[in-house]
Formats: C-alpha cells, structure tokens, sequence
C-alpha cells in the first residue's frame, strides 16, 4: 500500500520560532491533509489541499501541496505553546476512494 | 465539533474476551472508519464502511470485524481480544460531499487494554 515518509519525527523549539515539517510519498495523491492531535483527543483538521501546487494558509499555519503530488510540507510561524502536539500529513488518492494513508506525525514541543 | 461519540472511553479487558467498541454520529455522514494508534506507527485503518451494511476492509483488520446496520452507529468488534490489540482506537466520519472531497473527522478515542 501507500506510504508515508513524514519528517522530522520530532522537533523541540523555542517560543516564536518558525517550524517546518514535510510528507513525501512515492505515490500521487489527489488530496493532502494536515491533522494536529493534542494530548488524549483525537485529530483534529487543520488545512486541506486539493490542488497541484496550491498553498494554503489558516492563521500562523502555511501548508502546499508540492508540484509533483508527491509532497507535502507544513509551516508554522512565529510558535506559541499551544502549537504542541503531533502532527500528522495524510494524503488521499481520491476519485472513488476516500481513504486516507497517514505519516507517523511530528511530535512538537515549544519551550515557553 | 464534528458531533462523533465514542463508547467505553476507556476499558481493561482479559485476553480472550470479546469487546465492542461503538461509534454514533450525528452528521449523517455517508462513510465511517475506524483506525488504531499506536507508537511508532501512526495511525493504521481497520475497517471502515461507506454506507449501512457496506463495509470494506483496512490495512490491519486481521482479529477485527465490523457492523453497521444504522447510518449513525458503526460497530467495532474484537472477537477474542489479545495483547496486540491494545491500542487507542479512533473513529472517524466523512462525506464526499462536504467540504467536496471527504475530510476525515476524528472521535475522542478509546483506550482498550488488553490483559
């Protein structure tokens, strides 16, 4: 099945910082969605993309589905403590089929 | 909040005994899923189901079978639970027609230890 290399695993930064986290895959996805799980809750949606290219942003969030479909990076600017958590890329190959295939996520932690 | 509840929360259970995890949601989403979360793998699919009495398997559902006889209710079952099969277990709902291309919203998870 599809695979997920999503990297870093983890990553421990100081308040205010800018981060960056990236999904690269060796099939093509139609769709590219970024997920962030706090602590004893489940994932929660924080940006869908759906097109080749596109860059999308949700506050301080900044996600872009790459050009080869292949890809996917996260970006968070300016970091606060309640950016901590994992965060997880998935990618969805779409058309009839509406599974998602998830990377292992990012553990995040922000040092006030 | 998408309006998803998962039952028991948490449950302590003996190897061999059989467990049923429930998903109710209240969207009227058309497909429902159920995934596990364990370290260092991520979140893996089990089932899921894209409509009443539809369902398919997912990358892990060896030791696991499902039901769904209600559009709101998809059913978890574990037949003779062992040690492997503990795990955080998510639900989660989607509909090709929200939002266009089928998001993924998640249940708090439930928490099933196997003893």
């Amino acid at each position: 099945g599809q695979q997920l290399n999503q990297s870093p695993q983890s990553m421990f930064i100081q308040e205010g910082e800018d981060v960056s986290m990236n999904c690269t895959s060796s099939s093509i996805f139609n769709t590219w969605l970024w997920y962030k799980q706090d602590p004893g809750e489940g994932p929660v949606l924080l940006i869908a993309l759906y097109k080749a290219g596109e860059l999308t942003s949700n506050g301080r969030l900044t996600a872009q589905f790459g050009i080869t479909r292949k890809d996917s990076f996260l970006n968070i600017s300016a970091s606060i403590p309640s950016d901590v958590g994992i965060y997880f890329c998935a990618g969805q190959l779409g058309g009839s089929n509406y599974k998602l295939t998830f990377g292992k996520g990012t553990l995040l932690t922000v040092n006030p | 909040d998408a309006g998803i509840t998962q039952s028991p929360r948490h449950k302590v259970t003996e190897t061999g005994t059989p467990v049923t995890l429930r998903c109710h949601q209240t969207e009227n989403h058309r497909y429902m899923y159920w995934y596990r979360q364990d370290p260092g793998h991520g979140l893996r699919l089990i089932h899921y189901s894209y409509g009443v009495k539809d369902t398919d398997k997912g990358e892990v559902s060896d030791g696991y079978s499902v039901s769904r006889s209600k559009t709101e209710d998809f059913l978890l079952t574990l037949e003779s639970a062992t040690s492997s099969q503990t795990s955080v277990y998510f639900c989660a709902i989607s509909d090709p027609t929200y939002q266009g291309t089928g998001e993924l919203f998640f249940g708090e998870g439930s928490r099933l230890t196997v003893l």
